[in-house]
């Protein structure tokens, strides 16, 4: 059973670009979160996606945007990269329902210079 | 915005020895999870908390919830060399907004 799976797992960009992250969640996951963890830190929540929906959303400007697919898998996008977003993004895959234990990714370590 | 803080940020013990990391939130919330970091990792689901009183455990580690004081325990028993790893909690609160703690480094030495 495959787990929760992210692409690409690093990645260099310059200030001002545009990314893309992916993400496939784990076999029979319908919910996709996506946090931003600074190095040394705790992950910071970005928002959640259920049913192709923004469900919730963290303290993130609107340069980060995101999507969610009919299979359930996700991307994360942020536009007009900063040095500061420079991180390590994780997504983790839950069920809507019962104890919703999110399940981790390997992460996309971002650098932007 | 709700805060979660964890204390002690770092904790180097010896093998063997017990030891309690705690975790203040500011907020009621919904539930309180304990997730492990290995150095360049990503994170593992050690348990969910779902309710005042819960009580979880699995092998050394022992989880505990009193949501009347806002605080979680996460409880090490005997320790050994394989423990050692980045504990964080998270808080969910306002349905699937998590907020998580900045982590607590433990390192236990032979």
């Amino acid at each position: 059973d495959a787990g929760v799976t992210q692409s690409p797992t690093h990645l260099i960009k310059t200030r001002g670009q545009q990314v893309t992250l992916r993400c496939s969640p784990k076999s029979g996951h319908d919910t996709v979160s996506w946090y931003q963890q600074a190095l040394g830190q705790g992950p910071q929540f970005i928002f959640q996606y259920y049913e192709e929906e923004e469900r919730q959303r963290g303290n993130f400007p609107d340069r980060f945007s995101g999507h969610q697919f009919p299979n359930y898998s996700s991307e994360l996008n942020v536009n007009a990269l900063l040095l500061g977003d420079s991180a390590l993004y994780l997504c983790a895959s839950s069920l809507a329902s019962g104890a919703r234990t999110q399940y981790f990714g390997p992460g996309t370590r971002l650098l932007v210079l | 915005e709700l805060k979660v803080e964890q204390n002690p940020l770092f904790l180097s013990m010896q093998e063997g020895k017990n030891y309690t990391i705690y975790c203040n939130y500011s907020t009621t919330s919904d539930r309180l999870y304990w997730y492990r970091q290995d150095p360049g990792k990503s994170l593992e689901s050690l348990f969910v908390l779902l309710s005042n009183g819960a009580v979880k455990q699995e092998g050394r580690l022992m989880a505990s919830l009193d949501t009347k004081a806002r605080l979680s325990t996460l409880h090490i028993t005997a320790a050994v060399h394989d423990l050692s790893a980045t504990y964080f909690c998270a808080v969910e609160y306002n349905f699937n907004k998590f907020y998580f703690g900045s982590g607590t480094k433990l390192n236990v030495k032979p």
